[in-house]
């Protein structure tokens, strides 16, 4: 199994629709989660960290559930500017790093 | 916000050939810098982390004779890929972290080598 795991998608959405997505973390150890973002050929973007308590900026919030290790990411009104591939990512200490494969976002006209 | 750049942005070599890449961090002291590589359609996967004034620590599975990391200063870290053969051919990305940790990670825009 792969230690954080999500649905690679595409979503394809219309504009405005609300979309979410999971992501799963196998080890119960892990620390800190975080949401980035890539576009294509592009480095990722740190999009939001990813809290217990839940935060939430503009249209995103993300949610963080450590008794079932997951967490998610909600877009609401989607904008054409949202398409990108949303990377989870968990870390367990300062240098264990891992990235989810991410899951691709489409949003329609 | 902090800056982190990379040359070259892309690179095609022929099979055999040493590849560098350069990392720095442009108005920051970065004491460690860390070393992705993402295959088409597949997630960022560390390589290593370079340690200015030490050695750099590998993943396993990565192969610290072929992939060479000299952190140079404070502000340069290079990685090197040895004798490359076309399954090295990747997307390399390196990046530096903040005084907040990986919370505060500064990615370089990567580099895309091709190799013939």
């Amino acid at each position: 199994r792969k230690e954080v795991e999500q649905d690679p998608g595409p979503f394809n959405v219309p504009e405005g629709a609300t979309v979410a997505f999971n992501c799963t973390y196998s080890n119960s150890a892990s620390q800190s989660f975080f949401w980035y973002r890539q576009d294509c050929r592009k480095e990722p973007k740190l999009l939001m960290s990813v809290y217990s308590s839940g935060n939430e900026d503009g249209r995103f919030t993300a949610q963080l559930n450590r008794a079932s290790q997951y967490i998610s990411l909600l877009i609401r009104d989607s904008k054409l500017s949202d398409s990108a591939t949303y990377l989870c990512v968990v870390t367990r200490g300062y240098q264990k790093v891992t990235f989810g494969t991410g899951t691709k976002l489409q949003v329609i006209p | 916000g902090a800056v982190v750049s990379q040359h070259p942005s892309w690179v095609i070599c022929k099979s055999g050939t040493s590849v560098k890449i350069e990392c720095r961090s442009l108005d920051f002291q970065a004491t460690t810098m860390f070393w992705y590589r993402q295959f088409p359609k597949q997630s960022l996967m560390l390589m290593a982390t370079s340690n200015e004034g030490s050695k750099a620590t590998y993943e396993q599975g990565v192969e610290k004779d072929k992939f060479l990391i000299n952190h140079a200063s404070l502000t340069l870290s290079t990685l090197t890929v040895t004798s490359a053969h076309p399954e090295d051919s990747s997307f390399y990305i390196c990046s530096a972290p903040g005084l907040a940790g990986f919370n505060e990670q500064f990615f370089g825009p990567g580099t895309r080598l091709t190799v013939l």
